[in-house]
């Protein structure tokens, strides 16, 4: 069965810099995967979406890549600020509509 | 704003007495889901509706069951609650797949669920 792997270890970065989140999946490749934010007792936001026909996803201070040789996508933001601490999930789709296999997560910490 | 809602946000139980967890849209979605999601750890996705037809995860104890008696409600039941289900209980909405592939989900803030 398909296994999504997302850094268990929370990622403590400073004010102003990039964090770079890592979400690396087994076996085939899926049509899609989306990043989800989650905070404390609340549901997960969706974030971006980013098909396996794209290399690259952009929005605002956000940036998903997806590369389908590494089994990997990546989650970027640029300029973190306090309010972007959050757990980060990653959730791949292994077709056009179907369910998600959420991963489990990583917390990431921003310090002014 | 159009939303999903859970209710209650949490809910105390006694070890075996049931319990109903209820979700309801105001996004006209067809397709409601369900998760389980323990502390740390990522949601698990117990079934799904596609408009009325019901969806059970090959992995989901029979302990839990749910009803879909119109598109904005949808609820899940837990007939004996043992210890181990324990956790947040999450809803999710999207869109017809049919008509618009690559669909986000949309969650509720779930229902924290205690068992005593």
């Amino acid at each position: 069965s398909q296994k999504i792997e997302q850094n268990s270890e929370a990622l403590n970065i400073q004010e102003g810099k990039t964090a770079t989140l890592t979400c690396n999946y087994t076996n085939y490749s899926p049509a899609y995967l989306q990043w989800y934010r989650q905070d404390p007792g609340r549901g997960p936001v969706f974030l971006l979406l980013i098909r396996e026909n794209e290399k690259e996803k952009r929005k605002e201070r956000l940036k998903v890549t997806f590369d389908t040789t590494l089994k990997q996508s990546l989650f970027h933001i640029t300029a973190s600020q306090p309010a972007d601490s959050a757990t980060y999930l990653c959730a791949p789709s292994y077709n056009q509509g179907g369910k998600l296999i959420f991963g489990q997560g990583t917390e990431l910490s921003v310090k002014p | 704003d159009a939303m999903v809602i859970q209710n209650p946000r949490y809910q105390v139980t006694q070890f075996g007495k049931p319990v109903t967890l209820s979700c309801s849209q105001t996004l006209n979605h067809n397709v409601m889901y369900w998760y389980q999601q323990k502390s740390s750890q990522a949601p698990k996705l117990l079934f799904h509706y596609y408009d009325k037809d019901f969806n059970n995860e090959a992995d989901t104890p029979d302990n839990f069951q749910s009803r879909r008696p119109n598109t904005s409600f949808c609820f899940l039941d837990i007939r004996s609650p043992g210890l181990g289900d324990a956790a947040m209980y999450l809803c999710a909405t999207s869109r017809d797949r049919r008509r618009a592939p690559y669909q986000p989900q949309h969650f509720g803030d779930g229902t924290r669920l205690s068992i005593l």
